[in-house]
């Protein structure tokens, strides 16, 4: 079974401290995807990436940075959270290539930013 | 830009009833789609993916079908049980490798 982990499951922080969400996959996939899940807005896409130090920005990807060194990992990174980054953050990964396989997602990362 | 849509946003049924949810995207130029379950604070799991040339997946009590065309999918759950409480959400792809765009998703409710 494929296996995508975040490093938390709840996370508490002060406004303008550096956040740094994990995000491991065990299956060698080749894509991974960060998000955030709203009431009211849905799952939107912050960035995701097609291979090792390579990345692309989603839909929102203001005010995040991300990190990709090993194929496995990929990191979320606020660089100064602010309240409004209060969310759900739910990691992806997925095999990649031409392959029309679906996302496997982790378990979520419940943000408070106070 | 693909939107994706999913109404009603909330349903209760009782237990036993079969039940169909909906979903409808505004470009039809899709690549697959995908039905996910999602429980309360938990991440997503996929239930069924359809390619573009497909018209439907079966998997146990659900079955998915997608008229590309018209721009719509639905996910029968034949049988229902309170086990099947949780959100579902339709999301679509726009070409190989290619991020999903997802619906916000219909919170089932299923009175035993």
């Amino acid at each position: 079974d494929v296996k995508v982990t975040q490093s938390s499951r709840y996370l508490v922080k002060r406004t303008g401290e550096k956040v740094f969400l994990e995000c491991v996959q065990d299956m060698d996939h080749e894509n991974m995807f960060w998000y955030r899940q709203d009431p009211g807005l849905g799952l939107r896409l912050i960035y995701f990436s097609y291979d090792v130090k390579m990345k692309e920005k989603g839909d929102i990807p203001e005010g995040y940075s991300v990190s990709r060194e090993k194929k496995e990992r990929f990191s979320l990174i606020l660089e100064s959270a602010s309240t409004n980054q209060t969310s759900m953050y739910l990691c992806a990964s997925s095999p990649g290539g031409l392959r029309t396989d679906t996302q496997y997602f982790g378990p979520g990362t419940r943000l408070t930013v106070l | 830009k693909q939107e994706v849509t999913q109404i009603p946003a909330a349903l209760s049924v009782p237990e036993g009833e079969n039940l169909v949810l909906n979903c409808s995207f505004t470009d039809s130029a899709i690549y697959n789609l995908q039905w996910f379950r999602q429980d309360p604070g938990k991440g997503l799991t996929s239930l069924l993916l359809i390619q573009s040339s497909q018209r439907e997946q079966t998997s146990g009590r659900l079955n998915a079908s997608l008229d590309k065309s018209s721009g719509r999918s639905t996910l029968y759950i034949a049988a229902s049980q309170p086990g099947d409480s949780a959100t579902y959400l339709c999301a679509v792809s726009g070409g190989a490798n290619s991020k999903l765009t997802f619906g916000k998703g219909i919170t089932l409710s299923v009175r035993p």
